[in-house]
């Protein structure tokens, strides 16, 4: 099974801030094969972002995707009020899908 | 735009069967594009994917509920379904259904990939 470490846990940031969230694999995934989600509290995640860097439909320019092998990265670009909440990192270069542990960005 | 129900008891007993369905409304789930997925979430163990069926049948699990778990569709109610026995405490959880992109490699496996549409999920309570 991939393991999928996310750091760091909790991200305490201001509105306008830039943040950079990290996703380290227990083993290479290969070519491109991880996707992000963004879920605030009573909510399902939502897809942002899959095959690393695409972003899913609807999803604003603000958010974007990059690495390989076991070191994938989200980054959003400048915060804003609703970007506030906890995201998660999901592998399927294997055959068992796995998530990762989240990361929440909350308000400074 | 695709929509996602699951449904099903909200309480079940330890050691009995869980059992929920998800009804897929504005889409059908008698499509070749996608495969539908069961994921759960607990405060423990985070995100957990449970397994994913194609409308013709074929199913993916995860290996450490594999043993446990059935998964099953009813194209003509839109609907698939999940059955996990011999449940404990550990299996309480929010179950969510999802749409599951799936590919086909060159040498003809599949291979499931994201999830792009997520029921509004249901907390399952495993309790004697």
């Amino acid at each position: 099974e991939v393991v999928l470490t996310q750091s760091p846990g909790t991200l305490s940031l201001s509105p306008g801030q830039r943040a950079a969230l990290s996703c380290r694999a227990s083993q290479s995934l290969g070519s491109s094969d991880l996707a992000w989600y963004q879920q605030k509290p009573g909510q399902a995640p939502r897809l942002l972002i899959y095959d690393t860097s695409t972003r899913a439909t609807g999803i604003p320019d603000r958010f974007s995707g990059s690495g390989s092998g076991t070191d994938f990265t989200l980054t959003i670009r400048r915060l804003e009020p609703e970007d506030f909440a906890v995201y998660y990192c999901q592998q399927y270069g294997s055959s068992s899908l796995t998530f990762g542990g989240g990361t929440k960005v909350e308000i400074k | 735009q695709l929509q996602l129900q699951e449904s099903g008891p909200g309480l079940v007993k330890t050691s009995e069967t869980l059992s929920l369905n998800c009804t897929a409304s504005l889409g059908s789930i008698d499509t070749n594009s996608y495969y539908w997925g069961w994921i759960r979430q607990t405060p423990g163990k985070g995100l957990e994917w449970i397994g994913s069926i194609y409308y013709g049948g074929n199913t993916f699990y995860n290996p450490s509920l594999k043993s446990r778990v059935s998964l099953s569709v009813d194209t003509s109610k839109n609907q698939f379904s999940l059955r996990l026995n011999s449940v404990t405490g550990a299996d309480t959880a929010v179950y969510y259904c999802a749409r599951h992109t799936y590919l086909v490699s060159f040498g003809g496996a599949i291979v499931v990939r994201w999830f792009d549409s997520w029921g509004l999920g249901t907390l399952v309570t495993v309790s004697s």
